[in-house]
């Protein structure tokens, strides 16, 4: 079975700064991961993935991922951070199946 | 670009009403999803449907079904709504994972559903 943790239900960071989200994972077999992007009152937008491919994944709006199997982590990063990116944001887990499971989700603050 | 479509942004039904929402894709994809989203408890799947007619049971079936007759279109049935179940509802759909492992199974949400029972 697969699982996802996100460490970290809200994260502070002020424009310019880095930013960090957590995403640990969970499976037996080679995991597909993604992370997902939602802006308040809309549905979930994809931001990257991971395919088995290069394992640093980079995405839409300055975003990247390391897939790091050794440490089963998936973060997402941003080396500065725009007010733009306040949102909410999921890791997700699929294995060979075509159901995905999702963390419990960080809300991102952005601070002037 | 793939548009998932949910019928009814907000909408507002009394409990024991029986409750449709309604979701098309344009992308023939074979995967649809129902998920259910809550503070703090993420993204719960509901059913999902890997085929017309075909459906099968998430993590949180309980209390609600499932139609998918043609393959854009993929309904969620509360039969007898309860204020539990006050949430928003994601649709989502998916091309069937192969094994070009490229294709990686992208799976495109709806704008999502505010579903209020009083």
């Amino acid at each position: 079975a697969q699982s996802v943790t996100q460490l970290g239900s809200h994260v502070s960071v002020s424009e310019g700064a880095l930013v960090l989200l957590r995403c640990n994972y969970s499976s037996s077999v080679p995991p597909y991961l993604f992370w997902y992007v939602q802006y308040p009152n809309q549905g979930l937008q994809l931001l990257l993935k991971y395919t088995s491919a290069a394992t640093l994944v980079k995405g839409i709006n300055g975003f990247e991922a390391e897939f790091k199997k050794s440490e089963t982590s998936f973060h997402l990063t941003k080396p500065s951070a725009h007010m733009s990116d306040a949102a909410e944001y999921f890791c997700a887990v699929s294995a060979y199946t075509d159901k995905l499971i999702f963390g419990t989700g960080t809300r991102l603050q952005v601070f002037p | 670009d793939v548009k998932v479509t949910q019928s009814s942004r907000y909408l507002v039904k009394r409990t024991g009403e029986k409750v449709f929402l309604e979701c098309v894709q344009d992308m023939d994809h074979e995967n649809m999803f129902w998920y259910r989203q809550d503070p703090g408890l993420g993204l719960r799947l509901i059913y999902f449907s890997y085929d017309v007619k075909m459906k099968e049971k998430g993590d949180i079936p309980e209390g609600y079904s499932v139609s998918r007759e043609k393959k854009e279109r993929f309904s969620l049935i509360l039969e007898s709504a309860s204020t539990n179940q006050t949430s928003m509802y994601l649709c989502a759909s998916s091309f069937t994972l192969v094994a070009d492992s490229d294709s990686g199974n992208t799976i495109y949400f709806g704008e999502g559903s505010w579903l209020t029972v009083v």
